[in-house]
């Protein structure tokens, strides 16, 4: 089976400073997709970034970047510029890409940005 | 277009009653997914339907929990003999269902009080 490790429970930041989120997974399989969600209060999850792991070229989306590091099983997200709205739960998560079956995700990182 | 949608939005419950989640999915989308989320914990995978296939109920953590969907649309999960344990935040999310779909889309979650 599959596990997502998020070692940090809680992370702090100044606005407009870059903070990198760690996660660790573990599988067998060769062909998976990692995902970085954000989780407000609202509680609703929202699709931040995502990764191919057949992609070797790290996923960027306008300040969210990930380091990809298949071999380590590591997959660390990092926002540049940071701003008040950033300031959620992230959750790390991995799918099979053989079957389109359930997110397994990490135990969250809360992020706080300070103004 | 609209969302995934969940109702209710927040339930309390006495322990012993049974309580019936609903979710309704993108419309198109033949993928639906049942999560919990405990207090300051991630996603708990709970059961996962596509189209009119047999469901992978494997996350399902005991029998007073159940789920259905109708019509290949709408889906509730019922809880049957609530127990204290059981107070979480219930997410639901669909996809589309084809191959290369990827991401998942969820709803604003029920969060469940068993008192």
């Amino acid at each position: 089976a599959q596990t997502v490790t998020q070692s940090q429970p809680e992370m702090s930041v100044q606005e407009a400073e870059t903070v990198t989120l760690s996660c660790t997974y573990d599988t067998s399989e060769s062909d998976y997709y990692l995902f970085w969600y954000k989780q407000p209060p609202s509680r609703q999850m929202i699709l931040v970034i995502r990764q191919e792991a057949y992609k070797q070229q790290n996923a960027t989306e306008n300040r969210f970047s990930v380091n990809f590091q298949k071999a380590a099983k590591s997959f660390s997200l990092k926002i540049s510029d940071s701003q008040l709205g950033d300031a959620a739960m992230y959750f790390c998560a991995y799918r099979s890409a053989g079957y389109e079956g359930e997110l397994v995700f990490g135990a969250g990182t809360i992020l706080r940005v300070k103004s | 277009g609209a969302g995934v949608s969940q109702s209710p939005s927040n339930k309390v419950t006495e322990k012993g009653k049974d309580v019936e989640l609903r979710c309704d999915p993108i419309s198109g989308h033949t993928a639906l997914y049942w999560y919990r989320q405990s207090l300051g914990q991630g996603l708990e995978f709970l059961i996962y339907f596509q189209g009119n296939s047999a469901p992978d109920k494997s996350g399902l953590p005991s029998d007073r929990f159940s789920a259905e969907r109708t019509g290949g649309s709408v889906s509730t999960l019922t809880i049957q003999r609530t127990q204290q344990e059981d107070s979480a935040v219930y997410l639901c999310a669909s996809s589309q269902g084809l191959a290369g779909a990827i991401e998942q889309y969820f709803g604003p979650g029920t969060r469940l009080t068993v008192t």
